[in-house]
């Protein structure tokens, strides 16, 4: 099992630009969640599914969409990227909203 | 809001020494976790505690839950370098649909 996997590792935007960063997952988890990491600041939830086709807002949720249309994958997206955007993100999957399995993050600049 | 708080932000010790960093919520929580970030890596779980008072141990590190499920440590004995990394607490909260929310994390350095 390759447990969950991110693209790209590395990414950098100018302001304005969107862009997509891809999340898998090959535990059949139905919980997925991205987050963001800032220094000092610890992981902070952006969006979360509870299963294919439902999805809701954690706590920095605007800026970024997702959609969940199969259990595997649970892309996340940028709309018009912003250098408050600069960060390390990281998908998560878990089977119960407790223990959570991160993937290796994506570490975006925004110039 | 519902906010786990977590000190030290960081710390630095001598490779030997012993290292604590402490986990408090002002509501209770339906069960903790702890997970260790390396340099430049990705969280990984270390453990969940889930009842009351509950200890737990891996090797030199030792987990504590509170009696009232409010606050938790972990305890490093005789540290060495590979425990360098960043260290957070997540807790559940019971009363607001099992949110997950993490602790701002503890920084460990080690010094040989």
């Amino acid at each position: 099992n390759a447990g969950v996997t991110q693209t790209p590792k590395f990414q950098v935007l100018k302001t304005g630009q969107s862009m997509t960063l891809q999340c898998a997952q090959d535990m059949n988890h139905e919980y997925m969640s991205w987050y963001r990491q800032d220094p000092g600041m610890g992981l902070r939830l952006i969006h979360y599914s509870v299963g294919a086709g439902i999805t809701d807002q954690g706590e920095v949720p605007n800026g970024y969409n997702v959609s969940r249309s199969t259990t595997e994958d649970f892309p996340l997206r940028l709309l018009s990227a912003a250098p408050s955007q600069t960060s390390v993100y990281f998908c998560a999957s878990s089977q119960n909203f407790r223990v959570q399995y991160f993937g290796p993050g994506t570490r975006l600049t925004v110039t | 809001g519902q906010q786990v708080m977590q000190i030290p932000q960081y710390q630095h010790v001598q490779e030997g020494e012993d290292f604590t960093t402490y986990c408090n919520s002002s509501t209770t929580l339906s069960n903790i976790q702890w997970y260790k970030q390396r340099p430049g890596g990705h969280p990984v779980f270390l453990i969940q505690l889930v009842k009351s008072g509950e200890v737990k141990k891996q090797k030199r590190l030792t987990f504590q839950f509170g009696e009232a499920k409010k606050n938790s440590s972990l305890h490093i004995t005789a540290t060495q370098t590979t425990d360098v990394g960043t260290y957070f607490c997540a807790g559940n909260f019971m009363e607001y649909g099992n949110k997950l929310v993490f602790g701002a994390g503890t920084i460990l350095r080690v010094k040989s």
